[in-house]
């Protein structure tokens, strides 16, 4: 099925760096969400987005929808352990009935 | 408030079986969606129900169907398992459909 692609697949950093991490698609989308999903557990919601060119902030974490609204960008600062986990991109189509995921960035965190 | 649940947790079937998964919804949220999400990939959407009604449908075959229940809770079967629906399968419950979606805990299904 169609998936987002996002990038990067995995990073390894130190702590107290900050990640970048981005998705992209062929497809305009209404919504970009971003989730973190940890082992054995659901994706949960961090940030969503609804304009072209918004740029949202929930704490340490800050991600924009892309001007062509193709786009999305999630950047976390400071990182701490407890951001480990994998992070997904999802865009909405305009219905709002569906979500079209990315595969995925895992993140590991090195205290 | 009590997020999006769902039941059983885990599940191990054979191939041929038939599986029911539920899904309550976060009180108050009328929609409910159903993903699959093979390890290693993202979730892929399969059903969404809203007041009962089907609205939308990913690109899976007809032995995956759904229902939604008066009280919003739902239920995904899927006849005929394969190998390949080896997976964990999430349900997101919503306001209605074009809201945020909230997923729960996932049933882990694996067919042998």
């Amino acid at each position: 099925g169609q998936q987002l692609n996002q990038s990067p697949q995995s990073m390894f950093i130190q702590e107290g760096e900050d990640v970048s991490m981005n998705c992209t698609s062929s497809s305009i989308f209404n919504t970009w969400l971003w989730y973190k999903q940890d082992p054995g557990e659901g994706p949960v919601l961090l940030i969503a987005l609804y304009k072209a060119g918004e740029l949202t902030s929930n704490g340490r974490l800050t991600a924009q929808f892309g001007i062509t609204r193709k786009d999305s960008f999630l950047n976390i600062s400071a990182s701490i352990p407890s951001d480990v986990g994998i992070y997904f991109c999802a865009g909405q189509n305009n219905a709002g009935n569906m979500l079209t995921f990315g595969g995925g960035t895992r993140l590991m965190v090195k205290p | 408030d009590a997020g999006v649940t769902q039941s059983p947790t885990h599940l191990i079937k054979t191939r041929g079986q038939q599986v029911t998964l539920r899904c309550s919804p976060i009180s108050g949220h009328k929609s409910v969606s159903w993903y699959q999400q093979v390890l290693g990939q993202g979730p892929q959407f399969i059903f969404q129900y809203y007041e009962k009604e089907e609205r939308g449908r990913g690109n899976f075959p007809d032995r995956f169907s759904a229902r939604q229940f008066p009280n919003y809770s739902s239920e995904l079967n899927v006849n005929a398992l394969l190998l390949g629906d080896s997976a964990l399968y999430l349900c997101a419950s919503s306001l209605d459909v074009a809201n945020e979606q909230f997923f729960g805990p996932g049933t882990r299904l694996t067919v042998l």
